[in-house]
């Protein structure tokens, strides 16, 4: 069964900590990998992880993914009172392309 | 910018009556999808399309049905809606095997 597994289920950091957000999967025949944001609204889109993009990172956020272990991680360093969200990770398997499957969140406070 | 409208935004209904909610897009993508959230649970998919008269079954399909008839829409369908239904509803665009997904604002359902 294909699942996805996101750790901790919550985080509580104070403005400037870096954090770690953790996402180990089980899919039949990996495509990509992707971790999405959402405040309280509607998930947005950070980053896409494949076979030919294992590393990305964009300002204060990288990702990275581990095929061979079956996770990857998000970070987020100097973090800010605007990264307080819940941060999604999904994955979408290679039988089936646009068929997604994602993990419960975690749930990050950044405190001022 | 990609722009999907759901509507409506929140309803509440009682079970077995019939309800509708619409997913528009003004992006011209060939995918889109409709996923539930429940807390603990994360985003489940319950349908997604390809492309016009093109539909797959997610992981949560029982009791929804969709339609594709223009690239467009892509309306929800309950045709018998349970209490086990009372969830926030999501639905999404993404061009075609790009992974990436553009959620809209969610619908809010309530079923007593």
């Amino acid at each position: 069964e294909d699942k996805v597994v996101q750790s901790p289920l919550s985080l509580v950091v104070h403005e400037g900590d870096t954090v770690t957000l953790n996402c180990s999967y089980e899919v039949t025949n990996f495509r990509s990998l992707l971790w999405y944001k959402q405040e309280k609204k509607a998930p947005t889109f950070l980053f896409m992880l494949t076979s030919s993009g294992i590393e990305k990172k964009s300002g204060r956020l990288s990702s990275i993914l581990d095929k061979k272990e079956l996770f990857s991680i998000l970070n987020i360093t100097a973090t800010q009172t605007g990264d307080s969200a819940v941060y999604l990770c999904a994955v979408e398997p290679g039988y089936n392309f646009n068929k997604f499957y994602f993990g419960s969140g975690t749930k990050l406070n950044v405190k001022p | 910018e990609a722009q999907v409208t759901q509507n409506p935004r929140y309803l509440i209904t009682v079970t077995g009556k019939k309800l509708t909610v619409t997913c528009s897009q003004n992006m011209n993508h060939e995918y889109m999808s409709w996923y539930r959230q429940d807390p603990g649970l994360g985003l489940r998919q319950i349908y997604y399309s390809m492309n016009v008269e093109v539909t797959d079954k997610g992981d949560v399909p029982e009791g929804y049905k969709v339609s594709r008839k223009e690239k467009r829409n892509f309306p929800l369908i309950l045709e018998s809606p349970s209490p086990n239904q009372t969830s926030l509803y999501f639905c999404a665009i993404g061009a075609s095997g790009s992974g990436e997904q553009y959620f809209g604002p969610g619908t809010r359902l309530t079923v007593t």
